[in-house]
């Protein structure tokens, strides 16, 4: 079965700690695995795409990676802003449908 | 440029009442999904349109989910004899191109519906 896990479900860091999030998928044939940042009261906003096994994308504080079992995304000495859920999804082959995680939800404390 | 809108934001319902949900995608975008996403989840896909074409609905729990895109822009989603269990953020995301499992989806924010 097609599914997606997240952890840990939360995670509480001091201001400049960094740490990872994981997310592991058992999907065959991945097409393409996506991190969201999603606030309170709002809808996910796209963070990254990665495609194949190796490959890295950053930004500011964030560089997610990927293996062929697993996602990992990175959190550079966060700050209070980066306090959001941060999801992970992958797309199912041969259909339309996207599976999500159910997410990290981070506070970073100053 | 505008993003993704959705209304009501926020949507009270007697249990058995139906409902409607709109989303106003970007201008322009070709594809369209629905999610619905209950408290503490990541979002759940119901149904995903190219254009006007409903080419996927195999997320919709019930046959008291219906949603429609009639002129391929604003999208619809109908909830019929509505349940506590409807209960849940229905979120729209609209893409540029037609269906590609590369294209960024981008969200509205979301209607929170509640059933009582």
């Amino acid at each position: 079965e097609d599914q997606v896990t997240q952890s840990p479900e939360a995670l509480r860091l001091q201001e400049g700690e960094s740490s990872s999030l994981n997310c592991s998928y058992t999907v065959s044939g991945l097409r393409g695995l996506f991190w969201y940042r999603q606030d309170p009261g709002k809808g996910p906003e796209f963070l990254f795409t990665l495609y194949s096994a190796g490959e890295e994308k950053e930004k500011e504080r964030l560089k997610a990676t990927l293996t062929k079992k697993e996602s990992f995304l990175h959190i550079t000495a966060p700050k209070p802003e980066d306090s959001a859920t941060y999801l992970c999804a992958v797309q199912v082959p041969g259909t339309y449908k996207y599976i999500f995680g159910t997410g990290t939800r981070l506070k970073v404390l100053a | 440029g505008a993003g993704v809108s959705q209304s009501p934001r926020y949507k009270v319902a007697k249990r058995g009442q139906d409902v409607a949900l709109r989303c106003d995608p970007i201008s322009g975008h070709v594809s369209l999904f629905w999610y619905q996403q209950a408290l503490g989840q990541g979002p759940e896909f119901l149904t995903y349109f190219q254009n006007e074409a409903q080419l996927d609905k195999s997320g919709l729990p019930s046959d008291r989910f219906f949603a429609e895109r009639p002129e391929g822009s604003v999208s619809t989603l109908k909830i019929q004899r509505t349940q506590q269990e409807d209960s849940a953020v229905y979120l729209c995301a609209s893409s540029l191109a037609k269906w590609s499992w590369q294209e960024t989806q981008y969200f509205g924010p979301g209607t929170r519906l509640l059933v009582l």
